[in-house]
């Protein structure tokens, strides 16, 4: 079944304490991307990658780290979590960026006290 | 400052009553998108809309794209239970980057 799968669902962590979400895609998609979501806001990305070694900076990328060492994993590192970073995160993939559908993971909701 | 305004924010109508959500910007888009959203899941495409003035519709949606590709609207007809949700719509602008709207809450009441 093709998927994005995100892990961990649910996350309750303490403010500084590193932290990683992992995600990955089973459709040899290209384009992989974060978003947080938060009431009011909708949708705002975090990072995104073009493919392989190739990440850039979305809306919201304070706090926040990637990396793209292969086509099927995209993770989300907090490297010192603060309690503004408490959200609903999704993992997202594409074929190609912009020109087709993005397929979103189940989401991962991270409490930071 | 948000690119694409989603309106309503919330809204809850009886089962079988007709609704439009708008989704507007002052941003052209080379095309749009609309997704559905449940709870505790992420959101699924319904449709992309890439000609200006573009309709298209899936059973009781209706999707329309404005003409001059700034603004789109959603229209459910009779809505039933199992469309509540939460709508998203997403533009595509210069450079393939999607910025989603802030979305409609929709609750459809038995």
């Amino acid at each position: 079944e093709a998927q994005v799968t995100q892990n961990p669902r649910y996350l309750i962590t303490v403010t500084g304490k590193k932290l990683t979400v992992t995600c990955s895609q089973n459709m040899n998609h290209e384009y992989m991307s974060w978003y947080r979501q938060d009431p009011g806001l909708g949708l705002r990305q975090i990072y995104y990658s073009m493919n392989v070694e190739v990440t850039d900076k979305g809306d919201v990328p304070e706090g926040y780290k990637v990396s793209r060492k292969e086509k099927r994993n995209f993770p989300l590192i907090l490297e010192s979590p603060s309690p503004n970073q408490t959200s609903l995160y999704f993992c997202a993939s594409s074929l190609v960026r912009g020109r087709s559908p993005l397929h979103f993971g189940n989401g991962t909701r991270l409490t930071v006290t | 400052t948000q690119l694409l305004e989603q309106s309503p924010q919330f809204l809850s109508i009886q089962e079988g009553e007709n609704l439009t959500v708008y989704c507007n910007s002052s941003s052209v888009f080379s095309s749009l998108q609309w997704y559905r959203q449940e709870p505790g899941e992420g959101p699924v495409l319904l449709v992309t809309v890439v000609t200006g003035g573009e309709v298209k519709k899936l059973k009781r949606l209706t999707f329309q794209f404005g003409d001059a590709r700034k603004d789109s609207s959603l229209h459910i007809t009779a809505a039933q239970p199992g469309d509540t949700g939460l709508y998203l719509c997403a533009g595509v602008v210069t450079g393939n980057q999607f910025y989603f709207g802030t979305g409609t809450s929709l609750t459809v009441i038995p």
